[in-house]
């Protein structure tokens, strides 16, 4: 069975600080990851995408991807009220165009 | 920016009706997704669709539904005789291979 797992926080951290995001699977063969952005009864937003290990940096958002930890991480800058959401992460599996394997997604608050 | 676009946005049904949920996704994706998600809870694969024809279904995709692309653009899901546990967010997808874009969902009420 092809999981996906992440707390589910909430994750709460000042305005302006670094929020650090987690995310754990379980099957070695997986290709990609996604992290999504949910805001409360809206549809998954695609922030970043990683298919290789190491880190990606896209803006104030920075992915990482650690095969041989089955880990993967997202990393917000600056965080600002705005970023305060559930952000799910989630695999694509066994290549290809396959489905995607959503972890049940951590509640971020960022106070002002 | 090219979006994936769901009608309706919100549907009521009695248990025990048909219900047709439509999508159009981006042009140019070849593979097309249905997932859901019930308040509170995972997003959930239900079914994915290349070519014309379902490539993967999931366990919860039973004879209950259906999906189809009738025509070059749209793609829908059918659920057949409606029961209170369907009640869900019901999103679509499409992927050209860099990322899979969502649909803003429709919003199933079963009562």
């Amino acid at each position: 069975q092809k999981e996906v797992e992440q707390n589910s926080g909430p994750l709460s951290v000042p305005e302006g600080a670094i929020a650090s995001l987690n995310c754990t699977y379980s099957d070695r063969g997986s290709q990609s990851f996604f992290w999504y952005r949910q805001y409360s009864g809206k549809s998954p937003e695609l922030i970043m995408s990683i298919y290789s290990n190491g880190d990606k940096e896209d803006g104030r958002f920075t992915a990482q991807l650690n095969k041989a930890s089955q880990y993967v991480s997202l990393l917000i800058r600056d965080s600002q009220p705005s970023d305060s959401a559930t952000y799910l992460c989630a695999g694509s599996f066994s290549g290809g165009y396959n489905k995607l394997i959503f972890g049940a997604g951590t509640r971020l608050a960022v106070h002002p | 920016e090219p979006e994936v676009t769901q009608t309706p946005s919100h549907q009521v049904t009695q248990m025990g009706q048909e219900v047709i949920l439509r999508c159009v996704p981006i042009s140019n994706h070849l593979y097309f997704y249905w997932y859901r998600q019930i308040l509170g809870q995972k997003v959930e694969f239900l079914v994915s669709f290349y070519n014309n024809e379902i490539s993967e279904k999931s366990e919860i995709f039973d004879d209950q539904f259906s999906v189809e692309r009738p025509d070059g653009s749209n793609f829908t899901l059918k659920i057949r005789s409606t029961k209170l546990e369907d009640s869900a967010m019901y999103f679509c997808a499409s992927t050209r291979g860099d990322g899979y874009t969502f649909g803003s969902g429709t919003r199933l009420t079963v009562v």
